[in-house]
């Protein structure tokens, strides 16, 4: 079965320090790879997605993660990121169209002034 | 469009009991499938209907089942409730999870066992 490693439990970063969360999957294949991000107290929202096309996926709010497939990883990034990136990031992948979501652990990341 | 919306958003059950978690998705999408969020184990699938079967089943014992209607509303139950069913139970909805589909989420109903 795929499953969704998530590297880093917590992060913490300064405001406007870059940020790499990393995400990796178990095995090739036909993939959907997606980062939602699950902002205090509100519902978890997608950030981008990738299906095909350019490895290099742009999403909402300045981020954008990179498929490398010889790699099995999704990684997330963002140049400069802003107290109001506090949330928790969850990385998921499914096997092609109506397979479910397989979620990472979560990587919480805590932005300071 | 409305967002998807689940009922109720928090709950107090004791162990035992059943209860039953209601979601209505997004108009015109016919997909839904019901997670659990617990802070040990993260997001783990449960259950996706579609035009009103059951497409897929994740790795839950047989008191958690669920069903949808025909107006793609989704309701999820849990019998004989135990302690580790305390968690956030989260709907998501999209139209047909095709490839690439997006599935949006709900705000979840909390669910506290005592």
């Amino acid at each position: 079965a795929q499953s969704v490693s998530q590297h880093n439990h917590h992060v913490i970063l300064s405001e406007a320090a870059s940020l790499e969360l990393g995400c990796n999957y178990s095995y090739g294949g036909t993939v959907n790879l997606f980062w939602y991000v699950q902002y205090p107290g509100q519902h978890l929202q997608l950030l981008l997605k990738y299906f095909s096309g350019d490895p290099l996926v742009k999403g909402i709010k300045g981020f954008e993660a990179e498929f490398i497939k010889s790699k099995f990883s999704f990684n997330l990034r963002k140049p400069s990121v802003q107290w109001s990136d506090t949330a928790e990031y969850f990385c998921a992948v499914n096997d092609g169209g109506n397979t479910p979501l397989v979620f990472g652990k979560g990587t919480r990341l805590s932005v300071i002034a | 469009k409305a967002g998807v919306t689940q009922t109720p958003r928090y709950l107090i059950k004791t162990r035992g009991q059943q209860v039953t978690l209601s979601c209505s998705p997004i108009s015109g999408h016919r997909s839904v499938s019901w997670y659990q969020q617990t802070p040990g184990q993260g997001l783990q699938f449960l259950f996706e209907y579609f035009s009103e079967t059951q497409r897929n089943k994740g790795n839950f014992p047989g008191r958690f089942s669920g069903r949808q209607f025909s107006n793609s509303r989704s309701e999820m139950n849990v019998s004989t409730l135990e302690l580790g069913d305390s968690a956030l139970y989260l709907c998501a909805s999209s139209d047909t999870m095709g490839v690439g589909e997006t599935q949006y989420f709900g705000p979840g109903t909390r669910l506290l066992v005592l």
